[in-house]
């Protein structure tokens, strides 16, 4: 069976500076791997996934994301993060199910923006 | 923009009693599914439902849960006899037309506290 293991549950950065999210995943075959962001009082919205090719991938909102195989990690990454960039940060994998893919999700990373 | 309506934002019911959640998924959208996060844990998957019938649950999804769609428009799902620990986050969510990637476009939740 599949999981995702997001080691860190909060993450403080201030604005302007680096982010990075870690996400780790266990599937037996290839995955399908996403990043959703929840923001206080919303659903969840998807940020960029991967599901073959270019191991970095582009997202919305500026984010992107890179798949290493060797190291079982999909980490979220944005250059210069935003006060409104504070929400919550779900990593997921996705196992195909009669014609959808059903996302395990992680635990989730709550980010938090200084100004 | 289309996007996935949730009523009420939040359900406050007794142990014991029955609660039903709608959800108003995109309108062209086939597939439907329901979520559930409890406060400080992962979302986790209840079941997906495609062509008026269940296509795949998880083992949380017992007899105390149903889910239907009433009329063209409504997803509901049902709990027959609430416990505490049915105390959650629920999120719906619908997708498109089949393909080999459908992507899941979530409302922003029903709070349910039982008491």
């Amino acid at each position: 069976a599949q999981s995702v293991t997001q080691p860190d549950i909060h993450i403080t950065v201030s604005e302007g500076a680096s982010l990075e999210l870690r996400c780790n995943y266990s599937y037996g075959a290839t995955p399908y791997l996403f990043w959703y962001v929840q923001s206080p009082g919303q659903g969840l919205q998807l940020l960029l996934k991967y599901f073959s090719g270019d191991t970095l991938v582009q997202g919305i909102k500026g984010f992107e994301a890179e798949f290493k195989r060797s190291q079982s990690s999909f980490n979220l990454r944005k250059p210069s993060v935003h006060w409104s960039d504070a929400a919550e940060y779900f990593c997921a994998v996705g196992a195909l199910s009669g014609g959808s893919y059903i996302p395990t999700f992680g635990r989730g990373t709550s980010l938090i923006v200084h100004p | 923009e289309p996007e996935v309506t949730q009523t009420p934002s939040h359900q406050v019911t007794q142990m014991g009693q029955e609660v039903i959640l709608r959800c108003v998924p995109i309108s062209n959208h086939l597939y439907f599914y329901w979520y559930r996060q409890i406060l400080g844990q992962k979302v986790e998957f209840l079941v997906s439902f495609y062509n008026n019938e269940i296509s795949e649950k998880s083992e949380i999804f017992d007899d105390q849960f149903s889910v239907e769609r009433p009329d063209g428009s409504n997803f509901t799902l049902k709990i027959r006899s609430t416990k505490l620990e049915d105390s959650a986050m629920y999120f719906c969510a619908s997708s498109g037309r089949l393909g080999n990637y459908n992507e899941q476009f979530f409302g922003p939740g029903t709070r349910l506290t039982v008491l």
